[in-house]
């Protein structure tokens, strides 16, 4: 069975600064590997997703993520963080094998001060 | 705004009772997924629907069902409820039925509590 795991509960980081969310999936293949943000109150966003071809991927707010098979990491990162960024930041995973079910990280979330 | 709704936003019950959640997909979506996000089961995938059809179950308790109408809208029924049911409940939608292979699109949510 995939599973997804996020070292980081919570991140702080100063506005303007970058940022790197880790996540680490386990499953026997390349799956479908994605990252969504929730703002409080709010549903879940996709900010970008990942199924093959080029290892880094572009989303969107200015998000990008790198998939490193030998790592089976698909870290997300932004180079400047603004304080709309504020927010609980979920990476999923997903296989044909298991039915295209939608796995989720216990999410991170990110606090931006002033 | 992802264009799916839910309804109701909030949802106060108390134990052995039953509620229903209400989902209404995107317009030209075909697939309804349901989510639940507690504080200790995180976000969990509960059951997928395609056109009408269930599709994939996931973690979704005996006491929890789910249904996709002809109009496309879904209702997920939760009955006998126990305190840990207490959960925020996400509908989301897709155009395909290839769940993760798909854009999923995710409502507000409906947040229950037990008491």
């Amino acid at each position: 069975a995939q599973s997804v795991t996020q070292p980081d509960i919570h991140i702080t980081v100063s506005e303007g600064a970058s940022l790197e969310l880790r996540c680490n999936y386990s499953y026997g293949a390349t799956p479908y590997l994605f990252w969504y943000v929730q703002s409080p109150g709010q549903g879940l966003q996709l900010l970008l997703k990942y199924f093959s071809g080029d290892t880094l991927v572009q989303g969107i707010k200015g998000f990008e993520a790198e998939f490193k098979r030998s790592q089976s990491s698909f870290n997300l990162r932004k180079p400047s963080v603004h304080w709309s960024d504020a927010a609980e930041y979920f990476c999923a995973v997903g296989a044909p094998s298991n039915d295209y079910k939608l796995s989720f990280g216990a999410g991170t979330t990110v606090t931006v001060r002033a | 705004d992802s264009g799916v709704t839910q309804t109701p936003k909030h949802l106060i019950t108390a134990t052995g009772q039953r509620v229903t959640l209400r989902c209404s997909p995107r317009s030209g979506d075909l697939s309804v997924y349901w989510y639940q996000q507690s504080l200790d089961q995180g976000l969990q995938f509960l059951i997928h629907y395609y056109n009408g059809e269930e599709r994939a179950k996931g973690n979704i308790l005996e006491r929890f069902s789910a249904q996709q109408f002809p109009d496309l809208h879904s209702e997920l029924n939760l009955s006998s409820l126990e305190l840990g049911d207490s959960a925020l409940y996400f509908c989301a939608s897709s155009v395909g039925g290839q769940g993760a292979g798909d854009t999923q699109y995710f409502g507000p949510g409906t947040r229950l509590t037990v008491l």
